[in-house]
């Protein structure tokens, strides 16, 4: 069954602090995975489009990271600001249709001043 | 600003009844693509037109309708609503139609069934 799995459900940190958030999936054939943020009652933002020959990708304090072998990707944020929280989900496409669009349930991050 | 709209912002109806959710896509970007968010099933797609056409779906009950129009705005019809059809309904769109396209999401319509 295509799943995907996000870790810790919630994570609150403070200002200024690193953290990294954490994505497992099930999803075969795998065409890409993406990294969202999503503030409250807001539409999503793309952060991260990864395939599977790409390990990295940053986009400013933002870096995800991809192992296709293990089939794990990573949000790593630097020096959190208050503006970074929000939820961040991981969103996994499991070939080159759409119609195989699988949603992580998210990761709540809250930045505490 | 994403560039992506959609009206209304917030709709109350009764079960049994139809709605109809509108999404005006980026200027330049033929791919639409609609999501439900509900609080207890998450972030789902529903379905993608790509050019007036349809392209992919997903988790569209038969309930549910959608169509691109011409001008390529596209809307979501949902008919005898149930009161689990309450939710966030996104749309968002891109420049083609493939899954390596960076999708940009509207703000959302929140649909409330009494």
């Amino acid at each position: 069954k295509n799943q995907v799995e996000q870790s810790p459900q919630s994570l609150i940190i403070l200002e200024g602090k690193n953290c990294t958030l954490q994505c497992n999936y099930t999803v075969s054939p795998f065409s890409n995975l993406r990294w969202y943020k999503q503030d409250t009652g807001r539409g999503p933002v793309s952060l991260t489009i990864m395939t599977f020959s790409e390990n990295t990708k940053s986009n400013g304090r933002y870096t995800a990271t991809l192992d296709a072998d293990t089939k794990q990707s990573s949000l790593h944020i630097t020096a959190s600001q208050l503006s970074d929280s929000a939820s961040y989900i991981c969103v996994v496409s499991a070939d080159s249709s759409a119609s195989k669009i699988i949603f992580g349930s998210g990761t709540r991050l809250s930045i505490r001043p | 600003d994403s560039g992506v709209t959609q009206t209304p912002k917030h709709l109350i109806t009764a079960t049994g009844q139809r709605v109809t959710l509108r999404c005006s896509p980026r200027s330049g970007d033929l791919s639409v693509y609609w999501y439900q968010q509900s609080l207890d099933q998450g972030l789902q797609f529903l379905i993608q037109y790509y050019n007036g056409e349809e392209r992919a779906k997903g988790n569209i009950l038969e309930r549910f309708s959608a169509q691109q129009f011409p001008d390529l705005h596209s809307e979501l019809n949902l008919s005898s609503l149930e009161l689990g059809d309450s939710a966030l309904y996104f749309c968002a769109s891109s420049v083609g139609p493939g899954v390596k396209e960076t999708q940009y999401f509207g703000p959302g319509t929140r649909l409330l069934v009494l």
